[in-house]
């Protein structure tokens, strides 16, 4: 299958704690931000968003957190199962409501049974 | 699943030579963005469609091109292919409108380039 990540940085956790995996942006011009998970050979797949204008937004066991004053997001993953074992990927928009998708260089997230 | 659709799964091509994959959209959706992922890297933009026009292009060179069809299926075409062109290429398909857009994967098309 398909070998994403060969070099991420790499989050080790206990299965049923939780997860908080973090990302840094640059443009302060976004105003759309998701995250994506990506398993070994499938596309990214989506997890939870937030608009610049709200900064907490909670999914069912996911929650994303915006901090615009030092450009960070943070997803946090309660419970965290094996089957949340994946590379995961922060993106951003250019701003002004732009279709275009800017991502990070992702964290892969490994869960210890 | 997104149900968007991607073809072929895996495709080896030689330098110089041309090559165009296919991406059904999800059901509903209006445009549809291609994206080129290295390996150990995030996805990068290439460009978009939106009624059948290129909605905004990355940091691509115009041998990447693209079309989108009437039933917003679309194509892109990379013409004399060169060795930094592996990777994977990823269709993302969304409904247009609002504030950012939620972009849908499919599962990509592996290409080699020998």
């Amino acid at each position: 299958g398909e070998n994403v990540g060969l070099h991420l940085p790499t989050l080790s956790v206990q299965e049923g704690d939780n997860s908080i995996i973090n990302c840094a942006y640059s443009n302060s011009a976004s105003d759309y931000f998701i995250w994506y998970k990506q398993e070994s050979g499938k596309g990214p797949q989506f997890i939870i968003d937030i608009r610049s204008n709200m900064d907490k937004r909670q999914g069912q066991r996911v929650t994303v957190l915006l901090n615009k004053t030092v450009k960070h997001l943070s997803l946090q993953i309660a419970a965290t199962q094996p089957g949340d074992s994946a590379v995961y990927f922060c993106a951003e928009n250019e701003g002004d409501s732009s279709y275009k998708l800017i991502f990070g260089s992702g964290t892969r997230l490994l869960v210890r049974p | 699943e997104t149900g968007v659709t991607q073809s072929p799964t895996h495709l080896i091509k030689t330098r110089g030579q041309q090559v165009t994959l296919r991406c059904s959209s999800q059901s509903g959706h209006n445009t549809v963005s291609w994206y080129q992922q290295a390996l150990g890297q995030g996805p990068q933009f290439i460009f978009q469609y939106y009624r059948e026009e290129e909605n905004g292009r990355g940091n691509f060179p115009p041998r990447f091109s693209g079309l989108q069809f009437p039933n917003y299926s679309s194509e892109l075409n990379v013409n004399a292919l060169e060795l930094d062109d592996s990777a994977l290429y990823l269709c993302a398909s969304a409904v247009a409108g609002g504030q950012g857009e939620k972009q849908y994967f499919g599962p990509g098309t592996r290409l080699t380039v020998t």
